[in-house]
């Protein structure tokens, strides 16, 4: 059971575009929500989070937008750039002392010339 | 600071052989965690520890052991390597304010 759905799966965009990826979850009990950004070869790495009392958060090209009603949210990237060439994973957890993350399947972003 | 660090980056075994996985931290953090990454799949978490002395299982425990005897290091065992078990596997560990840094990876394939 995949408590935190992600799309797309591959997203292609050209630089300067907007890349915009979804993800939706289905435990209530989430209250912490990161996105992790992952290079080939390297471990992910923290990009963004937010908690659910917010409906945006916006650090420089990157924003989480957040719908609590409908359990669902997404990461904008502005002016795409080649180096944003990455996979990306949205992620939830429940926070406590033995929380533990649960990823969405992740989306391979491609940004062209 | 070297943060999170793996060894070895690439492994190769056969069906049946078995093997520890290293991962050891340096930044004093009580909870870390064992991840297996698969194409199409996400990271679906192995073991848990939140503490020397504590662990626990997570969403895909089975042919895995696991021991936190001090809190910089956290070892994950196959013990008896299956060819479902060739993976990429992460280790990672959490701050108070749930920042999780992972390590690079290791690279498994079972033959």
């Amino acid at each position: 059971q995949q408590q935190v759905k992600q799309s797309p799966q591959s997203l292609i965009v050209q630089k300067g575009g907007i890349s915009i990826i979804n993800c939706a979850y289905e435990n209530t009990a989430f209250d912490y929500f990161p996105w992790y950004q992952q290079f080939p070869g390297k471990g992910p790495a923290l990009l963004i989070a937010i908690r659910p009392d917010v409906s945006e958060k916006k650090e420089g090209r990157f924003t989480i937008s957040f719908n609590k009603s409908a359990k669902q949210f997404s990461l904008h990237i502005m002016d795409s750039q080649p180096g944003d060439s990455a996979t990306y994973f949205c992620a939830a957890l429940r926070t406590g002392t033995a929380s533990k993350l649960t990823f969405g399947t992740g989306t391979r972003l491609q940004v062209t010339l | 600071n070297a943060g999170v660090t793996q060894t070895p980056k690439f492994q190769v075994l056969k069906t049946g052989q078995s093997m520890t996985l290293q991962c050891a931290q340096d930044m004093n953090h009580e909870y870390m965690s064992w991840y297996r990454q698969d194409p199409g799949m996400g990271l679906r978490l192995i073991h848990y520890s939140v503490g020397a002395g504590i662990t626990d299982q997570g969403e895909v425990p089975n042919g895995y052991n696991v021991s936190r005897s001090t809190t910089e290091d956290f070892p994950l065992r196959l013990l008896s390597a299956a060819p479902s078990q060739t993976s990429v596997y992460f280790c990672a560990s959490r701050s108070h304010s749930y920042g999780y840094t992972f390590g690079s990876g290791t690279r498994l394939t079972v033959v």
